[in-house]
């Protein structure tokens, strides 16, 4: 597509429910990244996928949150019996591959998770 | 250790007005990346520019300057007669040559009233 795509836009769920965060991101591209961003503070890194295999796992704040990217593609983010210190906007952003860090990123508009 | 520090939470200016917002970065690497990002209220981040370790000349793009300054850390931003559409979060950001990740700051969120 022309640029990245997130889904859904706004999620509130229950606390304890699982949730999945899905990321669409620009055709062609074979990097793709999750960032989080809590209210009032800067992106924090959760995962680095080149291709379909993550080498930068580095970020994810528990075993309750976990990422998959299929076909080289869409990318999704799966937060298991959510808290509500989840509650953040949650930004997907691609790049081609091995520029990202050179060239920068194009970030999707991101999916504000509410935990209540 | 924190890579990027943007100390000014918030600015709040009138139109016309210049202002400059700042970054300090923290890299034990010789090659390095650094990025401003604007986040409107939509959400989306838009990049606005990109400097490499090698090149410390500052760039004007309009009404968007930018410094660098190795010497201190530093890469500052100015928005030279701010606008009202130029009210949005913005973000300094790192990335070293070595890892395929951004250390981004805490942001900046600019205020400009008509």
């Amino acid at each position: 597509g022309a640029g990245v795509s997130q889904s859904p836009s706004n999620k509130v769920t229950e606390k304890g429910k699982d949730v999945e965060l899905r990321c669409d991101p620009i055709s062609g591209h074979t990097a793709l990244y999750w960032y989080r961003q809590s209210l009032g503070q800067g992106l924090e890194f959760l995962i680095y996928f080149q291709g379909n295999s993550a080498p930068d796992k580095s970020g994810l704040p528990s075993d309750r949150f976990s990422a998959e990217r299929t076909g080289g593609s869409v990318s999704t983010l799966t937060i298991q019996r959510t808290q509500q210190e989840d509650s953040a906007v949650y930004l997907c952003a691609s790049s081609s591959q091995g520029q990202g860090r050179i060239f920068g990123y194009t970030f999707g508009s991101g999916t504000r998770l509410t935990v209540v | 250790a924190q890579k990027v520090t943007q100390a000014q939470t918030e600015i709040s200016v009138v139109e016309k007005e210049d202002v400059t917002l700042d970054c300090v970065y923290e890299t034990r690497d010789t090659t390095y990346y650094l990025f401003w990002y604007k986040q409107p209220p939509s959400g989306e981040l838009v990049f606005l520019i990109r400097r490499n370790s090698f090149d410390e000349q500052n760039e004007i793009s309009g009404r968007y300057s930018w410094n660098f300054q190795k010497s201190t850390s530093s890469f500052n931003f100015t928005i030279t007669a701010s606008q009202v559409v130029d009210s949005a979060v913005y973000f300094c950001a790192l990335s070293e040559a070595r890892l395929n990740k951004f250390y981004f700051g805490s942001g900046t969120k600019l205020n400009v009233k008509p």
